[in-house]
């Protein structure tokens, strides 16, 4: 089945330096790869996610990467805010059956003002 | 719309005890899952619905029950609650994009339950 590495486990940036955290999966069959923004005490959220026929996307400050040779795709913020402090979590399924979502073990990011 | 609600927020069960942890979303979405978060790990899912009266295991399903008898509710049971079972528990849901394909999974706010 499919397994999701994700790193670091502990992100600290100074305010308005970029993050960026990694995730790499096992399964090829995998082509649905969202990023869920979860802070204390609330469920996740999802932030942004990619289908295996993109390389890239872009929201505002944030924009994902995907490598599909290389089983690796990773969540770059720019310009980072207090506000984007949370732990943040990666994914992956088929995209036919995204209500099964594989989860990477996330990455707690703390942006110092 | 609430979106996916889940109730109640806390719980707190001593060991071998029942409880059933309710989950409804009014947003018509066809499918519907159950996770638990433990510290340090991410999501794992226990259970999920492709539809009314369809469900399956997850990766981790021993120890719950689950049903689907409505579009709108997805109730998770314990049956006999072990302290291995203390956990945070999501529901979420999703709905069929026009492709086929669901689409993004919305959690609800979590149950956070432990079993003394």
């Amino acid at each position: 089945g499919e397994n999701v590495e994700q790193h670091p486990s502990t992100l600290s940036v100074q305010e308005g330096d970029s993050a960026v955290i990694k995730c790499t999966y096992s399964d090829s069959a995998s082509n649905y790869f969202p990023w869920y923004k979860q802070e204390l005490g609330k469920g996740p959220q999802l932030i942004i996610d990619i289908r295996s026929n993109v390389g890239e996307k872009k929201d505002q400050r944030i924009a994902v990467t995907l490598n599909k040779t290389a089983k690796h795709f990773s969540l770059h913020i720019t310009e980072t805010q207090p506000e984007d402090s949370a732990v943040y979590f990666c994914a992956a399924s088929p995209m036919d059956s995204s209500y099964k979502l594989i989860f990477g073990s996330g990455t707690r990011l703390l942006v110092r003002p | 719309n609430a979106g996916v609600t889940q109730t109640p927020k806390f719980q707190v069960l001593k060991t071998g005890q029942s409880m059933t942890l309710q989950c409804a979303q009014d947003m018509n979405h066809e499918y519907m899952s159950w996770y638990r978060q433990d510290p340090g790990m991410g999501l794992r899912l226990i259970h999920y619905s492709v539809g009314a009266g369809i469900t399956d295991q997850g990766e981790v399903p021993n120890g719950y029950n689950v049903s689907r008898s409505t579009t709108e509710d997805f109730p998770l049971r314990l049956l006999s609650a072990a302290p291995s079972q203390t956990s945070v528990y999501f529901c979420a849901s999703s709905y069929r994009r026009a492709s086929g394909d669901p689409d993004t999974q919305y959690f609800g706010p979590g149950t956070r339950l432990t079993v003394l």
